[in-house]
Parts: structure tokens; C-alpha cells; sequence
């Protein structure tokens, strides 16, 4: 099956500066990568994700960018906020048929200070 | 975000006893998912569903048992809980047209004694 490698598991910015995670995969044929903020004491949500199709998705302040040779994908956060300190997780899927589940990294505890 | 609820939100049980997490969406979605949270492992998948009276094992099953006899709920049973069982479980749930996109519930804290 699917797996999902995430680093690194903890990041420390100051505010202001960029933050960046990285994931690699291990299954060729997935092809949808979702990333998750998760807020302490709160459920995970999706912030953006990325289809193979594309290298690269921006929303504001968020990108996210995908290497398919080489297996991986990078979750940019420019111009950090406190707002932004959360656990992010990412995930890989084989997106099409009857395959609809995702296989989600272990997580990477973003604190951003002030 | 209301639109998926989980009930009880913390419970403490013992060890050997049954338990059933609760999971209610309203958006008619088609798939359905229950995931453990525990510190170092992330989000693993224990059972999903896409529809009604259709379920699947994912990651980690044993010592689970789903069902799902209303396209809205989607009870995750422990049938004898053990310590190893102690963690946070979220349920999911996703619309047919774009299955990927998970819509998650706050979450039940499981305290197993």
C-alpha cells in the first residue's frame, strides 16, 4: 500500500518568515495530494490540495508543489502568522475507480512566534 | 462544519467492555470514514464506507466493528476495548463527486482504563 513520509516533524519560524513541509510518497499511481491544518483540540481541515496534473497550486498565502518523478510534494506558507501554528498533515491518494482513501503523513507541529 | 457531529465527545471506559462511537452527517455524503489520532502516527484509517450497507477495512480494523444501515450514520464499535485503544477518533465524510475532499467531525477522546 500507500505511504507517506513527512518532514519535518516540528518547525519553529518567526513570524513574518516562510515556513516549508515536505512529503514524499511511495506509490506511483497516486495522483491527488490534499494538505490538512489541524488547530489544537480541533478536527483536521483541508487547506488546499494539488492533482498530478499540476506542479504547482498558490492560494494567498499557501502553495503547494508536486515532483511526480521524484515523488514528492511541499506545502509553502509565505509570510507566516501566529494564526498559522497547527499540525499540518499531508496526504496521498490514488484518485479514480473506487479508491477514495487517503494515506496521511504523520504530521508536522508548525509553531510560528511572535 | 455542523454538518457532521460525533457523540459521545469524551468517554472513559474499561478494559473489556463494548462502546460505540456515534457519527451523523447531514450532507448526504456517499463516503463515509472512521481514522484514530494517536501522537507519532498521524491519521490512520480503520474502516470506510461508500454507501449504505457497503464498508471496508482500512489500516488498522482489528478490534472494530462498523456498520452502516442509514446513509447518515456510521457507528464505529469497539467490541472489547483494550488500553492499546485509547485515542482520539475522527470520523470523515465525503461527497460522491469528489470523494478526496474529507469533511472531518471534532473528534471523540477514548480513554480506555
Amino acid at each position: 500500500g500507500e505511504n507517506v513520509e513527512q518532514h519535518p516533524s516540528t518547525l519553529s519560524v518567526q513570524e513574518g518568515d516562510s515556513a516549508v513541509i515536505k512529503c514524499t510518497y511511495s506509490d506511483s499511481a497516486s495522483n491527488y495530494f490534499p494538505w490538512y491544518k489541524q488547530e489544537l483540540g480541533k478536527r483536521p481541515q483541508l487547506i488546499i490540495d494539488i492533482r498530478s496534473n499540476v506542479g504547482e497550486k498558490k492560494d494567498q498565502r499557501i502553495a503547494v508543489t508536486l515532483n511526480k518523478t521524484a515523488k514528492h510534494f511541499s506545502l509553502h506558507i509565505t509570510e507566516t502568522q501566529p494564526e498559522d501554528s497547527a499540525v499540518y498533515f499531508c496526504a496521498a491518494s490514488i484518485s479514480g475507480g473506487s479508491n477514495y482513501k487517503l494515506t496521511f503523513g504523520k504530521g508536522t507541529l508548525l509553531t510560528v512566534n511572535p | 462544519d455542523a454538518g457532521i457531529t460525533q457523540s459521545p465527545r469524551y468517554k472513559i471506559t474499561e478494559t473489556g467492555r463494548q462502546v460505540t462511537l456515534m457519527c451523523h452527517q447531514t450532507w448526504s455524503h456517499s463516503y463515509m470514514f472512521w481514522y484514530r489520532q494517536d501522537l507519532g502516527h498521524g491519521l490512520r484509517l480503520i474502516y470506510y464506507s461508500a454507501a449504505a450497507d457497503i464498508t471496508d477495512k482500512g489500516e488498522v480494523p482489528d478490534g472494530y466493528v462498523v456498520s452502516r444501515s442509514k446513509t447518515e450514520n456510521f457507528p464505529l464499535t469497539l467490541e472489547s476495548a483494550t488500553r492499546s485503544q485509547t485515542s482520539v477518533y475522527f470520523c470523515a465524510s465525503s461527497d460522491w463527486g469528489r470523494p478526496y475532499e474529507q469533511y472531518f467531525g471534532p473528534g471523540t477522546r477514548l480513554t480506555v482504563t
